[in-house]
């Protein structure tokens, strides 16, 4: 299948600084990219959808000025979480399929954040 | 009502038994489906896609019954190996929108 990596796997930040996870396709164009957190125990949420050159399109709940999101290529999305606080610390995963229809999407990783 | 739902679990079964896992989807005009696994603390990996046929990979089947909007997926001779958090996914909006499920849990155990 398709290749998605997302990077870093895990960090360690302290509260108030941000972090920039970065998420890659390597061998397909990404035209839309999804961006989840997930809890312990608990299932995927999605965050926001982004499609490539335009603004991402948040859930509602989720604080589009705390998740910034960007997408400005086919094969680079990144979400940087700003001011992390504690109750940021969760599991991100990305997602991407091309701009087919009926695609499957395929994941990187995951970044494993901890904030401090 | 959600978009997507499965039952939740977890469902508990012995080695060797048949298990089988519903998902709903509430817009008739999804056009494909599949089913993903998640392993603790891994990312989902797609398990199959589900076509209107049924498809069948080992001892999992996939089949899709549109007239009662939902999907299913069963497990024949259940192994340790396929304890994790089965998701299933519906492409809706023309095929370009991608919903997923809340999952079911499985554990098999020997």
């Amino acid at each position: 299948g398709a290749v998605v990596s997302q990077h870093p796997s895990r960090v360690i930040c302290k509260s108030g600084t941000s972090v920039k996870i970065e998420c890659r396709s390597l061998d397909f164009q990404a035209t839309t990219m999804f961006w989840y957190r997930q809890f312990p125990k608990q299932s995927l949420m999605l965050m926001a959808t982004s499609n490539e050159g335009s603004k991402a399109t948040y859930e509602q709940g989720v604080e589009k000025d705390k998740f910034l999101i960007n997408h400005a290529s086919l094969t680079l999305s990144t979400l940087t979480v700003t001011s992390a606080h504690p109750e940021d610390s969760s599991f991100y995963i990305c997602s991407a399929r091309t701009g087919a229809p009926n695609t499957e999407a395929f994941f990187g990783q995951g970044t494993r954040l901890t904030v401090v | 009502r959600k978009e997507v739902e499965q039952d939740p679990g977890p469902f508990n079964v012995p080695e060797g038994a048949t298990v089988a896992f519903n998902c709903t989807y509430s817009n008739s005009a999804s056009q494909s489906f599949f089913w993903y696994r998640q392993d603790c603390r891994k990312e989902p990996k797609l398990l199959m896609s589900v076509y209107s046929s049924g498809n069948e990979d080992g001892r999992f089947t996939a089949q899709l019954n549109r007239a009662s909007q939902y999907i299913s997926l069963l497990i024949r001779d259940s192994k340790l190996s396929d304890s994790a958090t089965y998701l299933c996914v519906v492409n809706g909006d023309g095929g370009f929108k991608t919903i997923f499920g809340a999952g079911t849990r499985l554990f098999v155990k020997a």
